[in-house]
């Protein structure tokens, strides 16, 4: 069975720094891209980044780009999501989630990790 | 960038009947379209992808269709399971985009 198991998260005062991780298992990590959605408090799903397989391709969406930083380690099948210079704007739970056939739609998705921004 | 517009955003309904959601891409996205069910408190559910291929374990009372700007999800009949929040995504290029989403609600 595919697993997405998030950590990391909490609360943090704008200006701050969080990093998520999702260790997966059940499946071939290293041959799928693996992505970040958020869904942030009375608003819809917001694409956030995407990386593929090797890691040598990253994508991100405006709102995020140049503060926060994707990553993987294929050997730990760990995704992570660096996010640095936070605002409120950033508050909301955050998804890792696999791609289906290498292609960024997707098929299996963490828990999901609570990121509250506040003074 | 394209944009994705879902309507309604929401929808009131009765277990039985039969509804539609639509979803429009600002350009032609060909026929690279997913639709994701999300109950509150929950991960979303992946429903539908290539517009209209059923992910496995969906039941059949769903379906998709549509390409290049125009998409339909269909539920041919509302059971209670299917009370949540419906969201369509582009990924014909990036930025990945989603719809605004439909709240499907009980009437």
């Amino acid at each position: 069975d595919v697993k997405l198991l998030q950590s990391g998260g909490g609360f943090v005062q704008p200006g701050g720094s969080l990093r998520l991780s999702c260790a997966a298992s059940g499946f071939t990590f290293s041959i799928h891209g693996m992505s970040w959605v958020r869904l942030a408090p009375g608003r819809g799903l917001e694409w956030v980044s995407t990386i593929i397989g090797s890691g040598s391709v990253t994508h991100y969406a405006d709102s995020v780009k140049g503060r926060f930083t994707i990553s993987r380690d294929n050997s730990k099948n760990t995704l992570y999501l660096e996010m640095n210079s936070l605002g409120v704007e950033d508050t909301a739970f955050y998804y890792c989630a696999k791609d289906l056939a290498q292609l960024p739609h997707f098929d299996s998705w963490g828990q999901g990790t609570l990121v509250t921004v506040s003074s | 960038d394209i944009q994705m517009t879902q309507s309604p955003s929401t929808l009131s309904a009765s277990v039985g009947d039969r509804v539609t959601i639509t979803c429009r891409a600002s350009q032609s996205i060909n026929h690279w379209l997913a639709w994701y069910q999300q109950r509150p408190g929950k991960a979303p559910n992946l429903v539908i992808y290539d517009a209209s291929t059923l992910e496995g374990g969906v039941p059949s009372r769903f379906s998709g269709s549509g390409s290049g700007t125009e998409f339909t999800l269909a539920i041919s009949s509302l059971q209670p399971d299917d009370f949540a929040t419906y969201y369509c995504q582009q990924y014909s290029s990036y930025p990945l985009s989603f719809g605004g989403g439909t709240k499907v609600e009980i009437k």
